[in-house]
């Protein structure tokens, strides 16, 4: 069974400039997260899809962050524009439900670095 | 709003040594309770959850943790370590309810021969 597939893997930018990640979750599982993970410290959420449909975007910073998941399977993460700190790891998980016992399976990540 | 703390950013063993990573969670009415693993340049591995019942979970590569209400606490053991176990380690809280887990800052497990 394929895992979750994210890319790029690494991406390099300038502040004020835009960029976006992609993410494929495993084939039949409904619930997409994206998370944050700043060095050092532990994952946050930032977004959660149940198929096309936003469950939580709560930690989701708006006025920059954006994310879609159109036909309830890829999802894209953008930022628009970034800050210095947005450097960090944005990972994408996906489960094949959102109750409790659902194991959330994640992908690598992309690593983002703003100078 | 919950919080996780994991009392020790880094956890030096020797190899075949036993191992506790800590957890301590503020406190909710009910909870549900993770630990993953991260190895280097990789996304996040569960290792163990406690949903309900039984206290005492046993987990993949020979981990188990233990729920413990009264103290808020699930602590991470492992009797005997190997090299390979040489990872970061994130504690999780999730209320029950809520969509939204709460991860610790990590732990880094660093096995030596």
């Amino acid at each position: 069974e394929a895992g979750v597939a994210q890319s790029p893997r690494y991406k390099i930018i300038e502040k004020r400039q835009s960029v976006a990640f992609w993410c494929n979750p495993i084939s039949g599982h409904a619930t997409l997260y994206w998370y944050q993970q700043i060095l050092g410290q532990g994952p946050k959420l930032l977004i959660q899809f149940q198929n096309n449909g936003v469950v939580d975007d709560s930690q989701l910073p708006k006025d920059r962050f954006s994310a879609e998941r159109l036909k309830g399977v890829d999802s894209t993460l953008k930022i628009q524009p970034a800050k210095l700190e947005d450097s960090a790891v944005y990972l994408c998980a996906s489960s094949l439900a959102s109750t409790d016992a659902a194991e959330a399976f994640f992908g690598q990540g992309t690593r983002l670095t703003v100078v | 709003a919950q919080s996780v703390t994991q009392l020790d950013s880094q956890v030096p063993v020797f190899e075949e040594a036993p191992v506790e990573l800590r957890c301590n969670y503020s406190s909710s009415v009910s909870v549900y309770l993770f630990w993953y693993v991260q190895y280097p340049n990789q996304g996040l591995q569960l290792l163990l959850k406690y949903l309900s019942g039984s206290t005492l979970v046993k987990g993949i590569n020979g981990f188990e943790a233990e729920f413990n209400k009264s103290q808020t606490s699930f602590h991470l053991r492992k009797p005997s370590v190997h090299i390979s176990d040489t990872a970061e380690y994130f504690c999780a809280v999730r209320p029950g309810g809520s969509y939204i887990p709460t991860f610790g800052r990590g732990t880094s497990l660093i096995v030596h021969p």
